[in-house]
């Protein structure tokens, strides 16, 4: 057990709608970020938040956003979901405050699998 | 621009065997390398990272990646596989100039034959 925590575990909607996945980080944790792993594209990483604010963006669609929560969960939201979006979304967290958060070990969730219709 | 390059995407060795998974990385600026493997049904699970002090990095579960920058290569070796290793492996990079973007390799799919 990494101590992060993502609801729902799985999760199944349709084409055009919205859906929240939620995480929360391990216990004093400042960092979150957000991977989508799929089939076709691999391991992708989205966003990372630290400490309430966005500090890194990766390959995240213009559809999806998240948030940091001041008590440091965070939320991805995805919107007008499209049959591609079909995906394992992972969350991860870290959080030393090191200068370099390259070097941080990132603690995994379990996963949010994605189902789109 | 860095990339990973993972030479395989499934392996298979015999139970007790030398476990080798192969990564080759491309990174304009100093790299940071790590490795990661994922369980079925599971996230992932740091088993080591180079972040450039030793080139030779030991990690859980006994194994042990080396940093040779000549060959631009980070590969994961273990002395005798077990059957508790099959999973998927992943190779990544970062940098410090790049903050916390990192970078996944397609990943290897280890199998232990009895």
């Amino acid at each position: 057990d990494s101590g992060v925590t993502q609801t729902p575990k799985h999760l199944i909607t349709a084409t055009g709608q919205r859906v929240t996945l939620r995480c929360s980080p391990r216990s004093g944790d400042l960092s979150v970020y957000w991977y989508q792993q799929s089939l076709d594209q691999g391991l992708q990483f989205l966003i990372q938040y630290y400490n309430g604010e966005e500090r890194a963006k990766g390959n995240i669609l213009e559809r999806f956003s998240a948030q940091q929560f001041p008590d440091l969960h965070s939320e991805l939201n995805l919107s007008s979901l499209e049959l591609g979006d079909s995906a394992l979304y992972f969350c991860a967290s870290s959080g030393s405050g090191t200068a370099s958060h390259s070097t941080d070990t990132q603690y995994f969730g379990p996963g949010t699998r994605l189902t789109v219709l | 621009a860095q990339s990973v390059t993972q030479l395989g995407s499934h392996v298979s060795v015999s139970e007790g065997a030398l476990v080798l998974l192969r990564c080759n990385y491309s990174s304009s600026v100093p790299p940071y390398l790590f490795w990661y493997v994922q369980y079925p049904n599971q996230g992932l699970q740091l088993l080591l990272k180079y972040t450039s002090a030793a080139t030779l990095v030991k990690g859980i579960n006994g194994f042990e990646a080396e940093f040779k920058k000549s060959e631009t290569s980070f590969h994961l070796t273990k002395p005798s596989a077990h059957m508790s290793d099959a999973a998927e492996y992943f190779c990544a990079v970062t940098s410090y100039s790049s903050a916390s973007k990192i970078i996944f390799g397609s990943g290897t799919r280890l199998s232990i034959r009895p």
